[in-house]
């Protein structure tokens, strides 16, 4: 079964810092990979995701992922934060050939200090 | 367009008490339906999931269940709540599909504590 892994457990930035958020994740097959954000008190929502092509993906807010498939990665950046970032982040992974099996990391919290 | 309604947002049960929640789909038609669970520092982890009625698959051994008696509806239960079934729990759906590029669109949970 596939399995996911975030690097790091919270990260405190300051307002327009860069961020990476790294994920690696093991599976024996071609995948699907997800980032979804979960700010305080709302919704876990979809952020962005890769399915085929284009290894460099572009979300909302200005998040992007890069896909190395070389390194089982798809860690998440985004080139200036700001104090409505701080939310947890968190990967997913499902294989092409199963919808019903999509696997997250612990999650990332992340806080923006203004 | 879809929406997804979760219930009740928060619970506190006694240890040894059932539990019963809720999730509903509106506005789509035979979704997959998948119950996850959140615990502090170790992700969310899929507990069930259902690509129709009556039909439920269960990922994790353990104290629950889960129904799914119509079609657009997604039940967890447990006879008897134990300590460590506090917790967060998400109910999802995606698309009638077994492949295909679709994510999963969550509901807003609910905060279980078993005291």
């Amino acid at each position: 079964a596939q399995s996911v892994s975030q690097h790091n457990h919270h990260v405190i930035l300051s307002e327009a810092a860069s961020l990476e958020l790294g994920c690696n994740y093991s599976y024996g097959g071609t995948v699907n990979l997800f980032w979804y954000v979960q700010y305080p008190g709302q919704h876990l929502q979809l952020l962005l995701k890769y399915f085929s092509g284009d290894p460099l993906v572009k979300g909302i807010k200005g998040f992007e992922a890069e896909f190395i498939k070389s390194k089982f990665s798809f860690n998440l950046r985004k080139p200036s934060v700001q104090w409505s970032d701080t939310a947890e982040y968190f990967c997913a992974v499902r294989g092409i050939y199963n919808n019903n099996d999509m696997r997250f990391g612990a999650g990332t919290r992340l806080t923006v200090k203004p | 367009s879809q929406t997804i309604h979760q219930w009740p947002a928060t619970l506190v049960q006694p240890v040894g008490s059932p539990l019963s929640l809720e999730c509903t789909v509106e506005g789509t038609s035979n979704p997959n339906l998948y119950w996850y669970r959140q615990a502090a520092g170790r992700g969310l982890q899929l507990l069930f999931y259902s690509v129709g009625i009556g039909q439920i698959s269960s990922e994790v051994p353990q104290n629950l269940s889960a129904s799914r008696p119509q079609d657009r509806q997604f039940i967890l239960s447990s006879k008897k709540l134990l300590l460590s079934d506090s917790g967060f729990y998400l109910c999802a759906w995606s698309p009638p599909s077994t492949t295909g590029n679709y994510g999963y669109t969550f509901g807003s949970g609910t905060r279980l504590t078993v005291v």
